[in-house]
């Protein structure tokens, strides 16, 4: 059972347009949530992270939105870039752990 | 430079030749973390350490084991390994505590024949 879905598993935006990659999560236990940016070839790198006590965290051209009720969060990437094209993957937390659970990853593809 | 490094990065083996994934952080890390990448289902995580002799399972523990004997090295033990172990395996390590951003190794491509 995946605790964590992407449901898109690719997306294509125009550079300089947003794009808006989402993750719909199951377990009402997560109270931490992330986003990671991966490469060919490559681990993933952390991009940015919000708490269940926000619904909203920012860091540059990436938001971060949390809809608790919905069980739902989702990364905007505004203006997105040539350089974002990767695939993105949401994680969650369950309080109190150190177990993580992703998503199966969006592959975002930004056309110059 | 702070970095997790990860060796080998290629391997290919054959059913039952026990093997070690090697993985080394240099940030002083209390946490590590082995995860593996499948088509179709992310990244999932085996096990995970919380400090030096402290270990847990993850979500697919089942025909690995770990040890944590340094703070700076957590090794991933394929006793026998089988075809369906097949996989691109990650390491990571975060300072623990709160701190929930981890840093990751470049990966191991395992191919079990």
């Amino acid at each position: 059972d995946q605790q964590v879905k992407q449901n898109s598993p690719s997306l294509s935006v125009q550079e300089g347009r947003i794009s808006i990659l989402n993750c719909d999560y199951t377990n009402s236990m997560f109270d931490y949530f992330l986003w990671y940016k991966k490469y060919p070839a490559e681990g993933p790198t952390f991009l940015i992270s919000i708490s269940s006590i926000k619904d909203k965290n920012e860091d540059g051209r990436f938001t971060v939105f949390l809809n608790k009720s919905a069980k739902h969060l989702s990364l905007h990437i505004v203006p997105s870039q040539p350089g974002d094209s990767a695939v993105y993957f949401c994680a969650a937390s369950p309080s109190l752990t150190y177990k993580y659970i992703f998503g199966t990853g969006t592959r975002l593809k930004v056309l110059a | 430079e702070a970095q997790v490094t990860q060796n080998p990065r290629y391997l290919i083996t054959v059913t039952g030749k026990k093997l070690t994934v090697t993985c080394s952080q240099n940030m002083n890390h209390e946490y590590m973390s082995w995860y593996r990448q499948d088509p179709g289902l992310g990244l999932r995580q085996i096990y995970y350490s919380m400090n030096v002799e402290v270990t847990d399972k993850g979500d697919v523990p089942e025909g690995y084991k770990v040890s944590r004997k340094e703070k700076r090295n957590f090794p991933l033990i394929l006793e026998s390994p089988s075809p369906n172990q097949t996989s691109l395996y990650f390491c990571a390590s975060s300072w623990g505590s709160g701190s929930y951003e981890q840093y990751f190794g470049p990966g191991t491509r395992l191919t079990v024949t």
